[in-house]
């Protein structure tokens, strides 16, 4: 897991909630990254930082909100518009963008019940 | 468009057995190929990461192989341990993004 540490390691919400996920790192990566895996599928994308206070659209950002005040921290929102938000939701960092050595967090599993 | 697809999907061996797990894609212009295994329950680790120049790469008990030409990667284990029970998932970068591409995995199970 590196440097990387996500919390909580098991979420549960109820349908309607926001919630919001955390991911810090110790690496002083530039670049951070939020995924999506669900059974079956490979991780797929949701956002990503390059840079403190700047944030792009992955592959499937809709639902999702996410903010990079600090190097070391990029939360995820998970918010009632996301329609099937149960997943098992991994952060990454990397030294910069485009340097795709990417180090993964332990996850967080969200259930919505 | 770009994709990654492994197989098999699943597998089961015994220890100390030898197995070969399958990755093909369809990225272009590639990048490079990186092999990674993740436990249950946690994050992706990396094994390896190989080049357009390079065709076999190992780190222990794990070679990996790389035929850019035929764009096919296998990952082999060798003398399996019960500890090897994970999913190992191929993921590609190609040259034009900043993307990685991945697989859905091989989820492997190792019994005494």
């Amino acid at each position: 897991d590196g440097g990387i540490t996500q919390s909580p390691k098991y979420l549960f919400r109820k349908e309607g909630q926001n919630v919001t996920l955390s991911c810090e790192q110790n690496l002083n990566h530039d670049a951070m990254y939020w995924y999506r895996q669900d059974p079956g599928q490979g991780l797929r994308l949701i956002y990503y930082s390059q840079i403190v206070n700047d944030f792009q659209k992955g592959d499937i950002a809709e639902g999702y909100s996410v903010s990079r005040e600090k190097k070391e921290s990029f939360p995820l929102t998970v918010t009632s518009a996301q329609k099937n938000p149960t997943a098992f939701y991994l952060c990454a960092s990397s030294m910069s963008w485009g340097y795709n050595e990417q180090f993964f967090g332990p996850g967080t599993r969200l259930t919505v019940l | 468009k770009n994709q990654v697809e492994q197989s098999p999907q699943s597998l089961i061996i015994l220890e100390g057995k030898n197995c070969t797990l399958q990755c093909n894609y369809t990225v272009s212009p590639f990048s490079n190929l990186r092999w990674y295994k993740q436990d249950t329950g946690r994050g992706p680790v990396s094994l390896t990461i190989m080049t357009f120049s390079e065709n076999t790469k190992s780190n222990g008990r794990y070679t990996a192989t790389l035929d850019a030409d035929t764009k096919q990667s296998s990952l082999h284990i060798t003398a399996s341990q019960l500890s090897d029970s994970a999913s190992y998932i191929c993921v590609v970068s190609g040259r034009n993004t900043d993307k990685l591409i991945f697989g859905t995995g091989t989820r492997l199970q190792v019994f005494p």
